[in-house]
C-alpha cells in the first residue's frame, strides 16, 4: 500500500513564475492537509481538504495561494506569482476521517526554491 | 499564533540512554497529541499519539507523558540508537478545529 506521495520533490522557479505541488493521498483517505515548513521551524497548516472541498484555509495566504482536491486524480496545491519567501518545504498529509482521532500520514515534502 | 512550544531546541544523549524530550502547549481545549519524527530530507512520520483523557501511553521504546494541570507533554525514548537521531515535534489538536498546530521542534543527536 503506498503511502502519501507528492510530486515534484524538488521545484525551482523565478520570481513571478507559478509552481504547481501535487499530493496523491493514501489509498481509502479522503481527507488532506498541507503544510509549510521553513528551514529549522515547526510545520504550518495551510489547508484542510476533503473531496471537491476547501474545509479549512485558515492558514492559507488570501492572495496567490489556492488549492484543490477534484473527484478525480491528486490534491494540488498552486502558488502564482511566486516569491522568494516562498521558498520553503511544502508537506501533504491525509487521513482516512478527520483530524480527531485518526493520525496524519505525511508525504515525502515538495522542497520549493525561488530564484 | 501558534500554542505549540518546546522547551529545548537541542538535545544530545550518549547512545544507549533514556531520551526525554519536552513540549509546552497552551490550549486547554486540545483533545488529542501527536509526537512525529523528521529526518534530514524526509516527511514527519507518526510516533505515537495520546488523547487528553489519558495521562500516559506506551509504544515500542517510546511513552508519552500528558501532565494537562501544566500543559505539558513529553516524549520519552527507551535505549537510544543512532537511528533516533532526527528532530521530534510535538503537535495538537483543537478540540473542534481541524488542524495539527506543531511546535518549533527539538533536534535529537546521539553521541556514540
Amino acid at each position: 500500500n503506498a503511502g502519501v506521495m507528492q510530486n515534484p520533490r524538488h521545484l525551482v522557479r523565478r520570481r513571478g513564475q507559478e509552481a504547481r505541488l501535487r499530493c496523491s493521498p493514501m489509498k481509502g483517505h479522503s481527507h488532506v492537509y498541507w503544510y509549510r515548513q521553513l528551514p529549522e521551524e515547526g510545520l504550518k497548516f495551510m489547508v484542510y481538504l476533503q473531496k471537491e472541498n476547501i474545509i479549512d484555509e485558515s492558514g492559507m495566504p488570501k492572495e496567490r495561494f489556492s488549492a484543490e482536491f477534484p473527484k478525480e486524480g491528486p490534491s494540488i496545491l498552486r502558488i502564482q506569482q511566486v516569491v522568494r519567501g516562498d521558498s520553503a518545504a511544502y508537506f501533504c498529509a491525509s487521513s482516512p476521517s478527520g483530524v480527531g482521532g485518526y493520525e496524519q500520514y505525511f508525504g515525502p515534502g515538495t522542497r520549493l526554491t525561488v530564484t | 499564533g501558534e500554542s505549540v512550544g518546546l522547551h529545548l531546541p537541542t538535545l544530545s544523549v550518549q547512545e544507549g540512554d533514556n531520551s526525554i524530550i519536552n513540549c509546552a502547549y497552551s490550549n486547554s481545549a486540545s483533545d488529542y497529541f501527536i509526537w512525529y519524527k523528521q529526518e534530514s530530507g524526509k516527511g514527519p512520520q507518526f510516533i505515537i499519539d495520546i488523547r487528553s483523557n489519558m495521562d500516559k501511553r506506551q509504544g515500542q521504546r517510546v511513552t508519552v507523558l500528558l501532565n494537562k494541570t501544566v500543559k505539558h507533554l513529553s516524549l520519552q525514548i527507551a535505549a537510544t540508537q543512532p537511528g533516533d537521531s532526527a528532530v521530534y515535534f510535538c503537535a495538537e489538536h483543537l478540540q473542534g478545529a481541524q488542524k495539527l498546530v506543531f511546535g518549533q521542534g527539538t533536534r535529537l543527536t546521539i553521541n556514540p
